[in-house]
């Protein structure tokens, strides 16, 4: 696609369920990452993908949070029984391979609120 | 691991102020330095990068250079206007794109 699509674009959800996010990146972008932004805050790296490996995971702030990424294109961000600080806006970005040299590039985010 | 320190907000200018944020970095190799601009309710924007040292770069009247004798990469722009007010934020990324790490981000307010 021409951008990064993130899905859904607002989540609302009570607090003990599960919910799963959706980012699907430019198309041939081998590197996707994951970030947090809570209000008013600043970007809390989360996960960073590889094609469909994950060699940096160290972000995730629990074991409720997971993260895979299929085909080398989709990733799916996963947090099992939410809690109310888990409410933010949940930000994709991707970029081909080979590190800074073109940018990255985020989609719109997620916002997920626990109630 | 690699890290970017930017100086605390918020600032606020007048229009036509000349603008400078600092933001400093701690990697190893040879990374990549970026400013990313947020805009009241919009997503994040790449708005300059440089990937190697001495290189500046520069978009919408914004200028920064990559000085690695100082660990820096210093936002500046000479005439700021009521439409740059937004939270920007400094990032680097590792050599082969991992540890791709932003600082804390700086509002800037710019009054009329």
């Amino acid at each position: 696609g021409a951008g990064v699509s993130q899905s859904p674009s607002n989540k609302v959800t009570e607090k003990g369920k599960d919910v799963e996010l959706r980012c699907d990146p430019i198309s041939g972008h081998t590197a996707l990452y994951w970030y947090r932004q809570s209000l008013g805050q600043g970007l809390e790296f989360l996960i960073y993908f590889q094609g469909n490996s994950a060699p940096d995971k160290s972000g995730l702030p629990s074991d409720r949070f997971s993260a895979e990424r299929t085909g080398g294109s989709v990733s799916t961000l996963t947090i099992q029984r939410t809690q109310q600080e888990d409410s933010a806006v949940y930000l994709c970005a991707s970029t081909l391979s080979g590190g800074g040299y073109y940018g990255y590039t985020f989609g719109s985010g997620t916002r997920l609120t626990v109630v | 691991g690699n890290s970017v320190t930017q100086m605390e907000g918020p600032v606020t200018l007048s229009e036509e102020a000349f603008l400078t944020i600092n933001c400093t970095y701690t990697a190893t190799g040879y990374p990549s330095l970026f400013w990313y601009v947020q805009y009241p309710g919009e997503g994040l924007q790449l708005l300059l990068k440089a990937t190697k040292a001495d290189d500046k770069g520069s978009n919408k009247g914004f200028e920064a250079t990559y000085r690695k004798e100082t660990t820096s990469f210093h936002l500046e722009k000479g005439s700021v206007q009521v439409s740059d007010s937004a939270v920007y934020f400094c990032a680097l990324s590792g050599q082969y794109g991992q540890n791709f790490v932003f600082g804390p981000g700086t509002r800037l307010s710019v009054l009329p």
